[in-house]
């Protein structure tokens, strides 16, 4: 149980334009999901946090307008990474919280989607 | 601001050794932790979880130890595998702060042969 996936695992494209990124909860429902970016050789940095039926909140240092966020349901949240340039090229991870777990802590990740702007 | 960090960034052991991966953490109202195990070009896998209110938990062959009087957090690893090399990141949970996860720098533990 506790899978999430993510969709495209790798994409290239030319600096300018967008991409979207899909998350997905197979097995279960989440209110909340969580975007993360990783440079290589680096940690995992928060980007937003995403909840389900409303505007996604962002970390410090991220442009709303750059990263769109979408959670219209409780399985599935998006993140298009719009003007694309060189610069965006990283590891972006999502991972999404159990609603039902009680303790509401643990969060479970994807594979992760590998983006390369040319 | 805050963060987590770690003493080690590359860790090398033999097979069969046991291994141990220190963190250290500096806000001291997080109340869960967790070690992720990171192989490349994947996401993160959960390994063991300890909440704030313990000091010590097991897993099969893992353990965690939390030392809150110096912020403290170890992973320790029974008899490394060669399956076990990749980069081992800790992170810290406070559920007053958003139950947000904040990562450590991480460490690349290699497992010689």
């Amino acid at each position: 149980g506790a899978v999430v996936s993510q969709h495209p695992s790798r994409v290239i494209c030319k600096s300018g334009t967008s991409v979207k990124i899909e998350c997905r909860s197979l097995d279960f429902q989440a209110t909340t999901m969580f975007w993360y970016r990783q440079f290589p050789k680096q940690s995992l940095m928060l980007m937003a946090t995403s909840n389900e039926g409303s505007k996604a909140t962002y970390e410090q240092g991220v442009e709303k307008d750059k990263f769109l966020i979408n959670h219209a349901s409780l399985t599935l949240s998006t993140l298009t990474v719009t003007s694309a340039h060189p610069e965006d090229s990283s590891f972006y991870i999502c991972s999404a919280r159990d609603y039902w777990d009680s303790s509401y802590n643990e969060q479970f990740f994807g594979p992760g989607t590998r983006l390369t702007v040319l | 601001g805050e963060s987590v960090g770690l003493h080690l960034p590359t860790l090398s052991v033999q097979e069969g050794d046991n291994s141990i991966i220190n963190c250290a953490y500096s806000n001291s109202a997080s109340d869960y932790f967790i070690w992720y195990k990171q192989e490349s070009g994947k996401g993160p896998q959960f390994i063991i979880d300890i909440r704030s209110n313990m000091d010590k938990r097991q897993g099969q062959r893992v353990t965690v130890l939390l030392n809150k009087t110096v912020k403290h957090l170890s992973l320790q690893i029974a008899a490394t595998q060669p399956g076990d090399s990749a980069v081992y990141f800790c992170a810290e949970n406070t559920s007053g702060g958003g139950n947000k996860l904040t990562f450590g720098t991480g460490t690349q533990l290699k497992v010689e042969l």
